[in-house]
């Protein structure tokens, strides 16, 4: 059964250095989303893509968030510099936007800023 | 604007109790999706059930049930004879209906089961 997958699974970095975390959606899904959960609280949408672009973005997805879908399989979400309370968990999800309009989710990314 | 509200932060029970998990939402679309998610310490989240904003019949599967009242915006989910691998936190999320809309999620409650 397809499934989305991301990488890396844990990912630790300095305050103030850039990240890339990698999302590869399943394959005919058009929508894509990622999702934030600090450590011990609720999931956060973030942004959703869809004909390469931003469709909708959360008052969280500031001007250090960016996200890409650079070869049409991989879509990527980019945080330029670092804070120490972007330590999260993030998830990608994606979607066809037909029944339920129900999303698929990766295994996530724990990313660690010290 | 959506919203969920998960009321009980922690239940504990004991093994082979049921668990009833609360959830009340707001929107206002007329037609939505709910969705339970578990998210056991490993930190994935699995997708339980779903219901559309339409069928408010209430359904069994396996040892999971839903009571789904439009009137008063509840969407609760049950867990009958726990078992400690029911043992994680459970999620409850909205989605209104156009196609490629975010999911907005309740506050999570934490479920124990104890042996």
């Amino acid at each position: 059964e397809p499934e989305v997958t991301q990488t890396p699974s844990h990912q630790v970095t300095q305050m103030g250095q850039e990240v890339i975390l990698r999302c590869v959606p399943i394959s005919n899904h058009l929508y894509f989303y990622w999702y934030r959960q600090i450590l011990g609280q609720k999931v956060e949408f973030l942004v959703s893509f869809y004909n390469n672009e931003i469709s909708e973005k959360s008052e969280i997805f500031d001007d250090q968030f960016s996200v890409e879908r650079p070869d049409g399989s991989n879509f990527t979400l980019k945080i330029r510099s670092t804070k120490l309370e972007d330590s999260a968990m993030y998830f990608c999800a994606s979607g066809n936007g037909r029944a339920y309009n129900e999303q698929f989710f990766g295994p996530g990314t724990r990313l660690t800023v010290l | 604007a959506q919203k969920v509200t998960q009321a009980q932060t922690e239940i504990s029970v004991v093994e082979k109790e049921d668990v009833t998990l609360d959830c009340v939402y707001e929107t206002r679309d007329t037609t939505y999706y709910l969705f339970w998610y578990k998210q056991p310490p490993s930190g994935e989240l699995v997708f339980l059930i779903r219901r559309n904003s339409f069928d408010e019949q209430n359904e069994i599967s396996g040892r999971y049930s839903w009571n789904f009242q439009k009137s008063t915006s509840s969407f609760n989910f049950t867990i009958t004879a726990s078992q400690v691998v029911d043992s994680a936190v459970y999620f409850c999320a909205l989605s209104e209906a156009a196609a490629g809309n975010k999911l907005t999620f309740g506050g999570g409650t934490r479920v124990l089961v104890k042996p």
